[in-house]
């Protein structure tokens, strides 16, 4: 299994601002997932991050809006721009094991933008 | 397009079992996964299908028949703490790799 920290765990910010949210694994991973979550809806895949190569966005994501960074095996970043209210949302970052079975979610970021 | 339906709410007595069915319509498969979540927390692992059948992990068992399309999660001897979010997710190929389509989530209710 694997152990996912996030920062901030919530935080609440004015329109037009960015938020940069940080995702650290306790082991070496290939790929890391972020995803969006409206509450009680369902996950969305914003983009795939792979250490060395530019994310690859979802249909309706793109880097302009939610640059991610991939310095290296256990850690990434997704920063929200420009942020608007309909930003305000949960967001989770994922790893995938090794056989590719099971995804490790961390605990999220609750976002809210006033 | 892609898209996977299960029911929104669920609602069962505790001790008893519960069946929450997904349909899917995706552009590849390469498995069937099982996911809960409850309020305020994150999604964790409950099972994995790749093959047709029954896989069972204590009360919970999940089926796959990859000929209708269609897989259900079993609880068994429900628990209050059962009382969540459940969601499938069909693994699809994302270029060279894969990722996870999520279906919308089933809320499971467990009454006393």
């Amino acid at each position: 299994s694997a152990v996912i920290s996030q920062k901030p765990s919530r935080d609440i910010c004015q329109r037009g601002t960015s938020l940069t949210i940080q995702c650290q694994v306790d082991s070496q991973v290939t790929m890391m997932f972020w995803y969006r979550q409206q509450p009680g809806q369902s996950l969305t895949l914003i983009a795939t991050a792979n250490q060395g190569s530019e994310a690859t966005y979802e249909s309706g994501f793109v880097i302009d809006k939610f640059p991610i960074s991939r310095p290296n095996l256990t850690f990434s970043t997704l920063t929200v721009s420009n942020m608007s209210p309909e930003d305000s949302s949960i967001y989770l970052c994922s790893v995938e094991d090794s056989r590719g079975d099971t995804q490790y979610f961390g605990p999220g970021t609750r976002l809210t933008v006033l | 397009g892609q898209s996977l339906e299960q029911p929104s709410e669920v609602t069962a007595v505790e001790g008893a079992i519960v069946q929450i069915n997904c349909t899917y319509q995706t552009s590849g498969f390469y498995g069937l996964s099982w996911y809960q979540q409850h309020d305020g927390g994150a999604p964790t692992f409950l099972s994995y299908n790749a093959l047709d059948g029954l896989e069972e992990t204590g009360r919970f068992s999940s089926f796959l028949s990859r000929s209708d399309s269609y897989g259900y999660l079993l609880l068994q001897e429900l628990q209050m703490k059962d009382s969540a979010s459940y969601f499938c997710a069909v693994r699809d190929t994302y270029g060279s790799s894969y990722k996870l389509i999520f279906g919308s989530g089933t809320r499971l209710l467990v009454r006393p």
